[in-house]
């Protein structure tokens, strides 16, 4: 049971790349979400996806596109870099939208746009 | 909109110090409320959580919460710290019935032994 999972751990991409982040959970989990976190900020959220077929905006949804692939995989693609969105970006899983229970993090990926 | 606040941005103790965070969210109606703790490299753990009941909440590590209603307040607590809890620490807030949630701007904590 690896929990949720991210790919890669680090990229550097030039202004105006693109690239997707993957993220998946063996937990079969209903909801997932995409975080950045940036310094003194703490975590916001891009996008979530309540269940598999379904996604929805966060705080900062503008720049990025999601896609739940199915139960397990939730991918954030970045269509046009641009140097602000240089984050380290989480995902995380929760087994349904019922309020009651916690979040589990990925360990994230590490994103540098120059 | 609602939001969470965390007032100390950075806390450098002794080991064996005692320790407050504090945490206050700007919401009226019923929330859950969570303390997560990132170590260095790592993702987020979840140290403790409250969703009803008794107030004051025992999490991982030595670690307790209490959960002030009146003070919108959530302020997480340990009598000792130690080397090892050298870590950022978030506070978060979901909406009753809700889980998607509110984090304040994390509080980074050094213990020097």
């Amino acid at each position: 049971n690896a929990g949720v999972t991210q790919t890669p751990k680090f990229q550097v991409l030039k202004t105006g790349q693109s690239m997707t982040l993957q993220c998946a959970q063996d937990m079969n989990h209903n909801s997932m979400y995409w975080y950045r976190q940036d310094p003194g900020m703490g975590l916001r959220l891009i996008y979530y996806s309540a269940s598999e077929g379904t996604t929805d905006k966060g705080e900062v949804p503008n720049g990025y596109n999601v896609s739940r692939l199915n139960k397990r995989e939730f991918s954030l693609r970045l269509e046009s870099a641009a140097p602000s969105q240089t984050s380290v970006y989480f995902c995380a899983s929760i087994p349904e939208t019922s309020g009651t229970y916690e979040q589990y993090f990925g360990p994230g990926t590490r994103l540098t746009v120059t | 909109a609602q939001s969470v606040s965390q007032h100390n941005h950075h806390v450098i103790l002794s080991e064996a110090a005692s320790l407050e965070l504090g945490c206050n969210y700007s919401y009226g109606g019923t929330v859950n409320l969570f303390w997560y703790v990132q170590y260095p490299g790592q993702h987020l753990q979840l140290l403790l959580k409250y969703f009803s009941g008794d107030p004051l909440v025992k999490g991982i590590k030595g670690f307790e919460a209490e959960f002030i209603k009146s003070k919108f307040s959530f302020n997480l607590r340990k009598p000792s710290v130690q080397w090892s809890d050298t870590a950022e620490y978030f506070c978060a807030v979901s909406l009753y019935n809700t889980d998607k949630l509110i984090f304040g701007t994390g509080t980074r904590l050094q213990v020097f032994p």
